[in-house]
């Protein structure tokens, strides 16, 4: 079954204690993305990544960090810096973007993130 | 990327049709328009997508007006497990900077009723 995975599906975070998100896609997809998405509210992209060992940041990167060491694998670490990290994590993928064009994202089912 | 007008919410009679309308009246020649969807605690869903021709998959059907100004998704027999709200999201076919996000409005809350 080809898709994108995200675990666990709640995580519950102390003051003060950094927490890493995960996301893999078996699609083969080159680029990933991680967005935050709070009540009632839209999607705001956090890092984005194209190609393996590159990333870049989005709109609310402050207080996160991300790593792009394999294909496949785009974990998210919040960290003790991110005073509001309660929101619902969403991790997405598209197939090459370097060709100009922009293709269709597809996203995992979500990370709820609650802090003690 | 173009602004997107949806209703807040709309009602549906399981086993009808859903039309669920966007208005996208500043949209420019290399947009696209896509459609997702996201069921309560999930993940938003890719449903379809097209640039100025009717599209039609597995899930929908997609109408752009000719003047690509509004669209419909159209759910042809929509049953309970439609309950979502729906977002219409206008996109630039080639990538520049700033343009990876996805830019998801309010949508339309879709209820389908037994």
């Amino acid at each position: 079954d080809g898709g994108i995975t995200q675990s666990p599906k709640y995580l519950f975070r102390k003051e003060g204690q950094n927490v890493t998100l995960s996301c893999e896609q078996n699609l083969n997809h080159d680029a990933m993305y991680w967005y935050r998405q709070d009540p009632g509210q839209g999607l705001r992209l956090i890092y984005y990544s194209q190609i393996v060992n590159d990333f870049q940041k989005g709109d609310i990167a402050e207080g996160y960090s991300v790593s792009r060491e394999k294909k496949e694998s785009f974990p998210l670490t919040v960290t003790s810096a991110q005073k509001n990290p309660t929101a619902f994590y969403l991790c997405a993928s598209s197939p090459n973007p370097l060709a100009g064009y922009q293709e269709t994202q597809y996203f995992g089912p979500g990370t709820r993130l609650l802090v003690l | 990327d173009a602004k997107t007008t949806q209703p807040p919410s709309m009602d549906c009679a399981e086993g009808r049709a859903a039309n669920l309308p966007c208005n996208h009246s500043t949209i420019s020649g290399n947009e696209y328009v896509y459609w997702y969807r996201q069921i309560h605690s999930q993940g938003p869903q890719y449903i379809i997508h097209g640039l100025k021709n009717n599209e039609t998959n597995e899930m929908a059907s997609l109408i752009i007006t000719e003047d690509r100004k509004s669209s419909t998704l159209i759910l042809p027999h929509a049953t309970l497990r439609d309950t979502a709200v729906y977002y219409c999201i206008v996109r630039a076919a080639y990538s520049g900077a700033g343009s990876y996000q996805l830019t998801f409005g309010k949508g339309t809350k879709l209820s389908v009723i037994p």
